[in-house]
């Protein structure tokens, strides 16, 4: 069956360094992957986007990499800093129009 | 620019009552859907529509109905509520195509008791 995974054990890290999360996923073949963030009690909100054919993008202090062999997409925040304490959502096209969303990991910088 | 907006932004329920959540969205997109969400569980497509008149299931449509009768607006109707619907749900918007950025709204609290 189709699954997305994302780390569900919250990721601490020390204010400046750099937060790595991880998006794995199996039996898709998606077409483009999306990186969301979500603050408690709001929406999720649109951060980046990588096609199958990209391997790397860049967004100021953010980067996405997408490895289609390995069937995963590592998340990047550099100089990370505690307002980036957040829970991010990485999302795949299932087929056509629908966006599947893993579960989500909660980053927390620490001052 | 008010991007989407969601009403009512929380609600309870009784077990078998019915009720409508509001979605409008005003940046004329072509594509509208519904999640709801649930701790460890993500995000998870209930309907969803490319256009107006034209909707379709997600991945966990049953006990929910939707209509798109204009671009703008999409509710999500609960039939009969159960315990089950307990959970934040979520009407997101996307340009045309089905491809780029979705748009989300801050959500809808719902407990059915």
């Amino acid at each position: 069956s189709q699954k997305i995974e994302q780390n569900s054990e919250a990721l601490n890290i020390q204010e400046g360094k750099t937060a790595t999360l991880t998006c794995n996923y199996t039996n898709y073949s998606p077409a483009y992957l999306q990186w969301y963030r979500q603050d408690p009690g709001r929406g999720p909100v649109f951060l980046l986007l990588i096609r199958e054919n990209e391997k790397e993008k860049r967004k100021e202090r953010l980067k996405v990499t997408f490895d289609t062999t390995l069937k995963q997409s590592l998340f990047h925040i550099t100089a990370s800093q505690p307002a980036d304490s957040a829970t991010y959502l990485c999302a795949l096209e299932g087929s056509s129009y629908k966006l599947i969303f893993g579960s989500g990991t909660r980053l927390l910088v620490r001052p | 620019n008010a991007g989407v907006t969601q009403t009512p932004k929380f609600q309870v329920l009784k077990t078998g009552q019915s009720m409508t959540l509001q979605c409008a969205q005003d940046m004329n997109h072509e594509y509208m859907s519904w999640y709801r969400q649930d701790p460890g569980m993500g995000l998870r497509l209930i309907h969803y529509s490319v256009g107006a008149g034209i909707t379709d299931q997600g991945e966990v449509p049953n006990g929910y109905n939707v209509s798109r009768s204009t671009t703008e607006d999409f509710p999500l109707r609960l039939l009969s509520a159960a315990p089950s619907q307990t959970s934040v749900y979520f009407c997101a918007s996307q340009r045309a195509g089905g491809l780029g950025e979705l748009f989300f709204g801050e959500g809808s609290r719902l407990t059915v008791l």
